[in-house]
C-alpha cells in the first residue's frame, strides 16, 4: 500500500450503531487529520494529531471520537450519529516541522450514510 | 475570520476550451494560497500553490497568480481535456496553525 488508505470506503449505519473509520498513512508523516466533506459546504477540519497528540479539535460533537495509537494510524469512532452526519470523511497526513505549511496528502475517503 | 469564496459550479466546457475558476479570499496578513483537485472517487491532491503576492503557481497546464490587490487566486488553463473533469478547491493557509480554509469546490465537466 502507498499513500493514505482509508477503510471502509462506504459505510451505512443506523443512528444507534457504533462503528469506526480507519486511516493508515504509509508516508512516514508525523501529523494526521480528519476532515468532513458535505455537499455544497467547504471542507471542515475536525481533528488534528501531531506526534500522536491531539492538537486541534474544532468544536466537533462528542459522538465523534478520534484515536491515534501511533503516527501511522488514525481512527474515528462513531456512535449515536444523526442523519446530518452523512458525508464523506477524509483523512490526511503531513510532515510537520514547526509552523511552516507542509502539503497534506489525502486518502480517498469513507462515504458515510446515517439512516 | 479567514475564508475563501469560489465560483459556484458546475462548469461544463468542451474539450480544448479555456478554463477560468474564480477564487477570492479574506484573510489578515499574507496567507499562502492553494488549488486542490479531487478526481471522482479519490481524495484531494495538491494541484498548485503560491506563498506570496505576485507568485504564479503552475502544474499540468494549470496556472494561478496570487493577486494581493484584488485578493484573488483564479485558476486558469488554456485548453482543457476530458481528463480534467474533477472538483477543484481553492484553499488558504494563514501561516499559522494546522488548518487549511477551503472553498466549497467547483465541479468541472469537460465533454469531448
Amino acid at each position: 500500500e502507498t499513500g493514505v488508505t482509508q477503510t471502509p470506503r462506504h459505510l451505512v449505519m443506523g443512528m444507534t450503531n457504533k462503528k469506526s473509520l480507519k486511516c493508515e498513512q504509509h508516508l512516514g508523516h508525523n501529523a494526521m487529520y480528519w476532515y468532513k466533506q458535505s455537499a455544497k459546504k467547504p471542507l471542515e477540519l475536525m481533528f488534528v494529531y501531531s506526534l500522536e497528540e491531539r492538537v486541534e479539535n474544532n468544536s466537533v460533537p462528542s459522538r465523534f471520537s478520534p484515536e491515534c495509537p501511533n503516527s501511522s494510524h488514525l481512527f474515528l469512532h462513531l456512535h449515536t450519529l444523526q442523519p446530518e452526519d452523512s458525508a464523506l470523511y477524509l483523512c490526511a497526513s503531513s510532515q510537520e516541522s514547526g509552523r511552516t505549511y507542509n502539503e497534506q496528502f489525502f486518502g480517498p475517503g469513507t462515504r458515510l450514510t446515517v439512516l | 475570520g479567514d475564508s475563501v469564496t469560489q465560483m459556484e459550479g458546475p462548469v461544463t466546457l468542451s474539450e480544448e476550451a479555456f478554463l477560468t475558476i474564480n477564487c477570492t479570499y479574506t484573510a489578515t496578513g499574507y496567507p499562502s494560497l492553494f488549488w486542490y483537485v479531487q478526481y471522482p472517487g479519490e481524495g484531494l491532491q495538491l494541484l498548485l500553490k503560491a506563498t506570496k503576492a505576485d507568485d504564479k503557481g503552475s502544474n499540468k497546464g494549470f496556472e494561478a497568480t496570487y493577486r494581493k490587490e484584488t485578493t484573488s487566486f483564479h485558476l486558469e488553463k488554456g485548453s482543457v481535456q476530458v481528463s480534467d473533469s474533477a472538483v477543484y478547491f481553492c484553499a488558504l493557509w494563514a501561516n499559522s496553525g494546522y488548518a487549511l480554509n477551503f472553498g466549497k469546490g467547483t465541479s468541472l465537466l469537460v465533454t469531448p
